[in-house]
Formats: C-alpha cells, structure tokens, sequence
C-alpha cells in the first residue's frame, strides 16, 4: 500500500498562476482532507470531504477549490496564486471522523 | 470556538531520559477526541497517540503515554527513554466528532545525545 500520494513534491509559481495539487489514497478511506502548514502557526484546515461526491469549506478556504474526483482522490485548485499562499499542504484521508493518515506533502513558493 | 494550545515552542531532552509535552484545550463538548502527531524532519506526519475524552484510562503505546485530565482540559505527551529518532516537531490536535479538526502550533523536541 502506498498510503496517501501527493504530487508535486515541490511547485514554484508566479503570482497569478494557477496550478492544482493532487492527492490519492489507496486505503479505501471515506474522508479526505486539505491542509496548510505555515512557520508557527500549525495545521489549518482548507477543505474536507467526507465521502466521495460531497465537500466543505474549513477553516481557511478562500483562494482555492476543490474536487472529490472519486473516491480514492481529492484535488486542490490554486486558481490565481498569490504570495499569501506560500506554504506546506498536506492532504490527509481517514476513516470516519476520528483518524487520519497523510501524505508527504507539497512545498509550494509563489514569487 | 475550540482551541488548542501548546506553550511550549521548543524543549530538549537528553537520551534515554523522560519528557513531556503540554498540551491545553478549550471547548464545551463532552465527548470528543485528542491526538498526539509528530513531524521529524522527512515533514511526514504520524499519529503517535490518540484518546476518546470518554475513556478514563490513559492511552498509551510503547514509550508514549498520555496524561488526560478532563477537567483541567490537559492532555500531555510523556515520553519515556528519549531516542534520537524522536527528535520532531509534536503537534496536538483536537476532534469534537465534526470533520473539522484543530491543530495547536507545535512543540520543537530536540533529543540530545
């Protein structure tokens, strides 16, 4: 089982372009989960899905979409990026409400 | 609103000695969960330990143990014969039984040999 995939690993963008960052999950997980990681500020959650067709806004949604494309993937669109949204983003998958599992990681830079 | 915090922004520990890590909650649920991840420096998060607010016992796995205390709203990590593997970044992380969960801004543990 590979777990939770990301890709990219790491992305470099300019202000204004737009990109999407994939996740997929191999553990037949209902639920999948987007989050930033910025320096001192934790984990901050983007957006969710808790099962494959449906999704919601966390805690810090605006500047991104989102695509439960099927069950096994969960993808997040940056449509116009800006600086703000330099940072880590995971993408995590679980069981239920009460578990998670998370992928590697993308480091993305907007200059 | 349900936050977490953790006071500690770095701690150091000598190897094979015992440390722990605060961790401070605030919400007006009942039932809900806590968990323990860490983050070495491969940036991977991994789930180190987990409690249901509703078990009075304290969870533990191998050399991490927890210290819940409903009441205070606490819920500290110990761990117990520091390796240098576990040198990490430690975050606590709450769940009130929505999808949305809340993560403190981490503790810094450096294991020193």
């Amino acid at each position: 089982n590979a777990g939770v995939t990301q890709t990219p690993k790491f992305q470099v963008l300019k202000t204004g372009q737009s990109m999407t960052l994939q996740c997929a999950q191999d553990m037949n997980h209902n639920s999948m989960y987007w989050y930033r990681q910025d320096p001192g500020m934790g984990l901050r959650l983007i957006y969710y899905s808790a099962s494959e067709g449906t999704t919601d806004k966390g805690e810090v949604p605006n500047g991104y979409n989102v695509s439960r494309l099927n069950k096994r993937e969960f993808s997040l669109r940056l449509e116009s990026a800006a600086p703000s949204q330099t940072s880590v983003y995971f993408c995590a998958s679980g069981v239920g409400r009460y578990e998670q599992y998370f992928g590697p990681g993308t480091r993305l830079t907007v200059t | 609103a349900q936050t977490v915090t953790q006071s500690q922004p770095e701690m150091s520990v000598q190897e094979a000695e015992t440390v722990t890590l605060s961790c401070t909650y605030d919400t007006s649920e009942s039932n809900y969960y806590l968990f323990w991840y860490k983050q070495p420096p491969s940036r991977q998060m991994i789930l180190v330990i987990r409690q249901e607010a509703y078990k009075q016992q304290n969870a533990t796995e191998n050399r991490f143990s927890v210290n819940f205390q409903k009441a205070a709203k606490s819920f500290s990590l110990k761990i117990s014969d520091s390796q240098l593997g576990d040198t990490a970044m430690y975050f606590c992380a709450f769940n009130s039984g929505t999808y949305k969960y809340i993560f403190g801004t981490g503790t810094r543990l450096k294991v020193l040999a």
